[in-house]
């Protein structure tokens, strides 16, 4: 079983400037999430989708996070404009249900903005 | 709002060792705890615990969950150089959202 994909690995930006992460995750899974984990923390949810709608955006600043997931399947996060403090790992995760059942993580996108 | 603390933050030990990694937590409406290792960036699942005594193991790791005093240890034995990571625990809860909120991890490093 192909597991979640990720890209681009790495992504270095200025600030000010826009930047997009893709994930596609395994068949079959419903629910999507994007994390955002910034170094020496654990991984803090931006958003969760069920198919191609938004179930919590609740910590996703909205004034420049932005997330689609526009046929259910893969989903794109953008950053317009980059902060130096948006410098992280982007993990996405998938996982079958959204009850009760584990998330699966991709590898992650790192993105430095200097 | 909820919150997961784990200790210790870091570990050091030598290869053989056995260690036990802490979580605490307070979460509302509490559905079930999940620990992940995380070696390079993806965290990879490990277990999830929902009812309180029951131990979950998996070779040389171990988990029990206490949800009367809101813990849960993960225990390995005989470790590995291949067991430096960092260990993360996350809680979810019930009704609306299954997002997983995590704790800051611990970072174990086994020295041959």
């Amino acid at each position: 079983e192909a597991g979640v994909a990720q890209s681009p690995r790495y992504k270095i930006i200025e600030k000010r400037q826009s930047v997009a992460f893709w994930c596609n995750p395994i068949s079959g899974h419903a629910t999507l999430y994007w994390y955002q984990q910034i170094l020496g923390q654990g991984p803090k949810l931006l958003i969760q989708f069920q198919n191609n709608g938004v179930v919590d955006d609740s910590q996703l600043p909205k004034d420049r996070f932005s997330a689609e997931r526009l046929k259910g399947v893969d989903s794109t996060l953008k950053i317009q404009p980059a902060k130096l403090e948006d410098s992280a790992v982007y993990l996405c995760a998938s996982s079958l249900l959204l009850q009760g059942r584990e998330q699966f993580f991709g590898p992650g996108t790192r993105l430095t903005v200097l | 709002e909820d919150k997961v603390v784990q200790s210790p933050l870091s570990l050091v030990v030598h290869e053989g060792d056995t260690v036990t990694l802490n979580c605490s937590y307070e979460v509302t409406n509490f559905r079930s705890l999940l620990w992940y290792k995380q070696e390079k960036k993806a965290p990879t699942f490990l277990f999830m615990l929902t009812s309180s005594g029951i131990e979950k193991k998996s070779g040389r790791l171990s988990s029990i969950l206490d949800k009367k005093e809101l813990f849960s240890i993960l225990n390995i034995t005989a470790t590995q150089t291949g067991d430096s990571a960092i260990y993360l625990c996350a809680v979810t809860s019930q009704g609306g959202s299954e997002k997983l909120v995590f704790g800051k991890g611990t970072k174990l490093t086994v020295n041959p």
